[in-house]
């Protein structure tokens, strides 16, 4: 039972739109998430993360959204980018020191 | 820094021949952990170390999967017999510590074929 998902296996955005990548999670105990990128070929780098105790954090044209009620996140790229295209990994701590990934969710973005 | 490596990149084997993946993570990160991506799972935690400590295995799919970290500096993920079903591309991944905000640094991968 999948504990972090990402329902959208992949997605399209036009170059300069918003792209908007979702996640739900079932764990209540999770306390923390992030957010990795992962192009081809190459392993998985982190992108931006958020506590628990935010509701958003941002970092240039990356901004996480939680909402804990829902136990959602999402993810906001404005504006997207042709570079900005590859897999998308939602990710959660349990515990103290154990991230539960999602299964990805693949951009493009067109240019 | 060199960051994590692992070898090999590529591996192709037959059914029931023994695999073995290797690892170096980055030097004064306490904590390892090996996860496996398909397509059907997504990536999958497997099994992860602190101060070459095995800490939580439950990941293992099966008595096949041995994990080891003999120093730490290296650890291998073994599997034997192999299987089809254990194509899949292993990560290898290191973190400094067990802080919240301590993100994982993963290598390249390493896309393994049973045929």
């Amino acid at each position: 039972d999948q504990q972090v998902k990402q329902n959208s296996p992949s997605l399209s955005v036009q170059e300069g739109r918003i792209s908007i990548l979702n996640c739900d999670y079932t764990n209540s105990m999770f306390d923390y998430f992030l957010w990795y990128k992962k192009y081809p070929a190459e392993g998985p780098t982190f992108l931006i993360s958020i506590s628990s105790i935010k509701d958003k954090n941002e970092d240039g044209r990356f901004t996480v959204f939680l909402n804990k009620s829902a136990k959602h996140l999402s993810l906001h790229i404005v504006p997207s980018q042709p570079g900005d295209s590859a897999v998308y990994f939602c990710a959660a701590k349990f515990s103290y020191d154990k991230v539960i990934f999602g299964p990805g969710t693949s951009l493009s973005v067109i240019p | 820094d060199a960051g994590v490596i692992q070898s090999p990149r590529h591996e192709v084997t037959e059914m029931g021949q023994e695999v073995t993946l290797r690892c170096k993570p980055i030097s004064g990160h306490d904590y390892l952990f090996w996860y496996r991506q398909t397509m059907m799972r997504g990536l999958e935690l497997l099994i992860y170390f602190n101060n070459n400590v095995p800490i939580d295995d439950s990941g293992m799919p099966e008595d096949r999967f041995s994990a080891k970290m003999p120093n730490a500096s290296f650890s291998t993920l073994k599997i034997q017999p192999s299987e089809p079903r254990d194509s899949a591309v292993y990560f290898c991944a290191s973190s400094p510590g067990p802080l919240a905000n301590e993100k994982l640094f993963f290598g390249s991968g390493t896309q393994l074929s049973v045929l």
